[in-house]
This record gives C-alpha cells, sequence and structure tokens, in this order.
C-alpha cells in the first residue's frame, strides 16, 4: 500500500525567508505527485504536479518541486515567502489513473510572520 | 465561471439526524468526489463517480451514501449512521480526459452535529 508523510506538521517562518515542506512516500511502483494549497475555510488548489520527465517542477506563487526517487521524496520549496503563502499544504501521491487513486499526506501547516 | 459549488458553507445538525451536502459543478466533468478534512488527517475519499448514474466507495464510506442521477450534481447524504460526522467536507471533479491532472475542489462544507 502507498502512504504520503508530510514530515512538519507546522512550520513557521519569517517573511521573505526561504521555505522547504518535506514530502516523503512510499510505494514500490512508479507515481504521480501533487502538491495542493488550501488557503482557510477554503477547497484545495493545485500548486504543482510531476507526471514524468524533468525532475525539477515549477508551480504557480514562485513554488518548486523535486523528485528524488531515490529518496522517495518530492518537497516543496520557495527562495522567499511572502504573508499570502499562509496556508496548508499538501502532499499527494496517485498510483495510477483516476483520482480515487490519491493518497493525501496529512498537511502542513505555513505560518509566515512579519 | 466555471466551477465548483458547494451547499450549504455551514449546517448544524441534531444527532440523529440525517442532513444532505449539495455539489453542482458546470465543467462539464465526468468524475466527482467526496472527501472528509479532519485536522490532522489530510483528505479520506468517501465516495467518487466516474459516470452518471455510478458510483463507488471510497476509504470511509460507512455511514453515508450518495447519488449521481445528473452529470453535474453529486450530493453527499450524512445518516445517523455515522458515528463521528462533525467535519469538514469537500467536494472535487476531474476530466476523465485529464485523469491524472488537476482535481478542481469546492469551497467545502463545515458539519457540525450538536
Amino acid at each position: 500500500a502507498q502512504s504520503v508523510t508530510q514530515l512538519d506538521s507546522q512550520v513557521p517562518v519569517f517573511e521573505e525567508a526561504p521555505v522547504e515542506l518535506r514530502c516523503n512516500y512510499s510505494s514500490s511502483v512508479s507515481v504521480y505527485l501533487f502538491w495542493y494549497v488550501q488557503y482557510p475555510n477554503q477547497g484545495l488548489q493545485l500548486l504543482l504536479k510531476y507526471l514524468s520527465g524533468s525532475t525539477l517542477v515549477k508551480g504557480i506563487n514562485g513554488f518548486e518541486a523535486e523528485f528524488n526517487k531515490s529518496q522517495t521524496s518530492f518537497h516543496l520549496r520557495k527562495p522567499s515567502v511572502h504573508i499570502s503563502d499562509t496556508a496548508e499544504y499538501f502532499c499527494a501521491v496517485s498510483l495510477g489513473r483516476g483520482a480515487q487513486k490519491l493518497v493525501f499526506g496529512q498537511g502542513t501547516r505555513l505560518t509566515i510572520n512579519p | 465561471d466555471g466551477g465548483i459549488t458547494q451547499s450549504p458553507k455551514y449546517l448544524f445538525r441534531k444527532e440523529g439526524q440525517n442532513v444532505t451536502l449539495s455539489c453542482e459543478q458546470n465543467l462539464n466533468h465526468d468524475a466527482m468526489y467526496w472527501y472528509r478534512q479532519d485536522p490532522g488527517q489530510g483528505l479520506r475519499l468517501i465516495y467518487y463517480s466516474q459516470i452518471v448514474n455510478d458510483f463507488q466507495k471510497g476509504d470511509i464510506a460507512e455511514g453515508y451514501s450518495v447519488s449521481r442521477e445528473k452529470k453535474e450534481s453529486f450530493p453527499l447524504t450524512v445518516t445517523s449512521a455515522q458515528k463521528n460526522p462533525t467535519a469538514f467536507y469537500l467536494c472535487a471533479s476531474i476530466g476523465m480526459a485529464d485523469a491524472n491532472g488537476e482535481l478542481f475542489f469546492g469551497e467545502g462544507s463545515r458539519l457540525t452535529v450538536l
């Protein structure tokens, strides 16, 4: 069975500092990887995804993530955060076609302090 | 604008009552999903439907029921058999032609059992 672990439940950082949100997964087969963002009392919005090809994936709002197959990781990074990045971030892994195969991590709450 | 509309946004229920959460989409998506979100647990799949008049149980279907009579609509009923129904419920959809693409989410419905 596949699982997704987000190693930090909360990450506080200062504005304009860099941030990395960590995600590890367990799967013996090829996977598709996603990062979603959730602003307070809203649904989720796709930040970026890795399906194949280049292991460095760029997304919206200046975020990027790197797929590392040997470490089974898909960490999310941003070089300089803004107050508006305060949100909860979810890593998700899919074994194949269809969103019903999507497994979400527990989420990481990113708080940006001025 | 195209999107997913969930209603009501907030709902209070007494124990022993059934409640129905509405989900409507105008994205012409074939597949629709219901997730439950609890703090620190990420999203868990309740039910999904890939075509009208057909739906499948997800990981936590007990105490819930759904219908898919129209492509645009996928209501979720939280029955009195659901032991712990207080949660944030999210509806999502995806086009079958883009099965590994972006899940589109509604803004959620927060159910509180009094």
